[in-house]
C-alpha cells in the first residue's frame, strides 16, 4: 500500500514549455486535490476531483488544467509554464469528504523550478 | 469566505518544554478543523481534526487540540516537546457546506526545539 505518490519528484523547465506533474493512490479514495505551496503561503488548492471524470477549480486555477480519467489518478498540467509557478505540488485524496472519517492524505510533493 | 490565521510564523522551544500554537478561523458555520504537520522535504500528515462533538481532540504524537467557538480559535497544544516535534504545523478549515472539498490552510508555524 504506497498511499499517494507523485511523478517527477524534481523538475526544471524553462518558460513557455509544457509538461504534466502525474499523482496516484491506491486507497480507493473517490476525491482527490492538487495544492501549490510557496514560502510563507501555506498550501493552497488548484484544482479538485470530487469523483473520477469530474472537475472544480480551488483557489488558483490560472495556468494549469487536470484530468480525472481514472479514479486512482489525478494529472496536472501546465501548458506553457511561467516563473511564477516555481512552486512545490502536492496531490492529495480523501475518501469521504465531509464526514468525520474525512482525512485528507499527501504525496510526498514534486519540486518544480520554470527559468 | 473561509481563512486560517497562524499568527506565530516561528516558534523556538526548549526540549521537554510545553508547546501551544495558535490558530484562529474565519468562516460562518461550524467549520471542520484540521491541524496538520509537515516535516522538511515531506508531505504533510495529519494530527487530528474536529468535526464536532467533543471540542477537546486528541490526536497523534501527544498533540491535542481545543476548538472555542467564542474565539473562533482551535489551538494546538503538547505538554512536553521532544526534538523530533521539530517541523512545520499547518491549520486548516473544512467548508462543511461542499464537505471538505475545499480546505484553506494557515500559512504555517514552524517550530524548532533546542536541546
Amino acid at each position: 500500500n504506497a498511499g499517494v505518490t507523485q511523478t517527477p519528484k524534481f523538475q526544471v523547465l524553462k518558460t513557455g514549455q509544457s509538461m504534466t506533474l502525474q499523482c496516484a493512490q491506491d486507497m480507493n479514495h473517490n476525491s482527490m486535490y492538487w495544492y501549490r505551496q510557496d514560502p510563507g503561503m501555506g498550501l493552497r488548492l488548484i484544482y479538485y476531483s470530487a469523483s473520477e471524470g469530474t472537475t472544480d477549480k480551488g483557489e488558483v486555477p490560472d495556468g494549469y488544467n487536470v484530468s480525472r480519467l481514472k479514479k486512482q489518478n489525478f494529472l496536472l498540467g501546465l501548458e506553457s509554464a511561467a516563473p511564477s509557478q516555481t512552486s512545490v505540488y502536492f496531490c492529495a485524496s480523501s475518501s469521504t469528504p465531509g464526514t468525520s472519517t474525512d482525512t485528507q492524505y499527501f504525496g510526498p510533493g514534486t519540486r518544480l523550478t520554470v527559468l | 469566505a473561509q481563512s486560517v490565521t497562524q499568527p506565530d510564523i516561528h516558534i523556538t522551544v526548549s526540549e521537554g518544554a510545553s508547546l501551544e500554537l495558535r490558530c484562529n478561523y474565519s468562516y460562518g458555520a461550524t467549520p471542520y478543523l484540521f491541524w496538520y504537520v509537515q516535516s522538511p522535504g515531506q508531505g504533510l500528515q495529519l494530527l487530528l481534526k474536529y468535526f464536532s462533538g467533543d471540542t477537546l481532540v486528541q490526536g497523534i504524537k501527544g498533540f491535542e487540540a481545543e476548538f472555542k467557538r467564542s474565539q473562533s480559535s482551535f489551538n494546538l497544544r503538547k505538554p512536553s516537546v521532544h526534538w523530533s516535534d521539530a517541523a512545520e504545523y499547518f491549520c486548516a478549515v473544512g467548508d462543511s457546506g461542499a464537505g471538505s472539498y475545499q480546505l484553506t490552510f494557515g500559512k504555517g508555524t514552524k517550530l524548532s526545539v533546542i536541546p
